[in-house]
């Protein structure tokens, strides 16, 4: 079965980057898009933008252009979302999901990672 | 790009049915779109998605009690037979070439 498993919580400092990881099992890693999502607290979802795993290609919220990256690593079936320049309101849930297939919609998450920015 | 409106909030009784509606901005009203469940404290859950009147792949172990139509721009979520692990918030999510897209939300409790 799909399985998207995220790396573990996070604490940042104001200005410093995070990393956070999704691997994949359950599929052919390649086939599918996928998108990081993320979630404030007591907020909505906010897209943050899509991964095409087979290429590497990408595209990006106009919001977080400049300050995010989305790579992968085919070898290991995993995903990474990496954000610079941590603001305190980068503080949230930060989700990765996978295309359903038949259609483009969210079709599967990963259990979300938690990244805290502090001062 | 598209705009997804939901109502904040929602209540239902234990037992009874509720429908939940996501409406489309003006010009993409011919938009899929897919239903999301997050009950407190978990990740989303994708229930279906619903292009036009019909809905269509259903998420795995998603009840027959939710259902999913349509009508012009307004996307509904039906929920039958409410159970108290039906208490979550409910997302709309679309998309297009370059953009998506989530409403804000609904909570929706029961009573």
């Amino acid at each position: 079965q799909v399985q998207l498993v995220q790396s573990g919580a996070e604490v940042k400092k104001s200005g410093a980057s995070v990393k956070v990881s999704c691997k994949t099992s359950g599929y052919t890693f390649s086939g599918h898009y996928m998108h990081w999502v993320r979630q404030a607290p007591g907020q909505g979802l906010e897209w943050m933008g899509w991964i095409n795993p087979n290429s590497g290609g990408t595209n990006y919220a106009q919001k977080f252009q400049g300050r995010v990256a989305m790579t992968r690593d085919t070898s290991i079936s995993t995903i990474y979302m990496e954000l610079s320049r941590l603001r305190y309101d980068d503080t949230a849930v930060y989700y990765c999901a996978r295309e359903l297939g038949s259609v483009a919609a969210t079709g599967y998450w990963g259990q979300g990672t938690l990244v805290t920015v502090s001062s | 790009q598209p705009v997804l409106t939901q109502s904040s909030s929602a209540s239902a009784s234990l037992g009874s049915s509720v429908k939940l509606t996501c409406t489309l901005s003006s010009g993409h009203s011919n938009y899929i779109i897919a239903w999301h469940q997050q009950q407190p404290g978990k990740a989303p859950r994708y229930l279906m998605n619903l292009e036009g009147s019909r809905s269509y792949n259903k998420g795995s172990g998603v009840p027959d009690r939710f259902s999913g139509s349509s009508s012009g721009a307004d996307r509904y979520l039906t929920i039958s037979s409410l159970q108290s692990e039906d208490e979550a918030d409910y997302y709309c999510e679309t998309w297009d070439s370059n953009t998506r897209v989530f409403g804000g939300g609904t909570k929706l409790t029961v009573l």
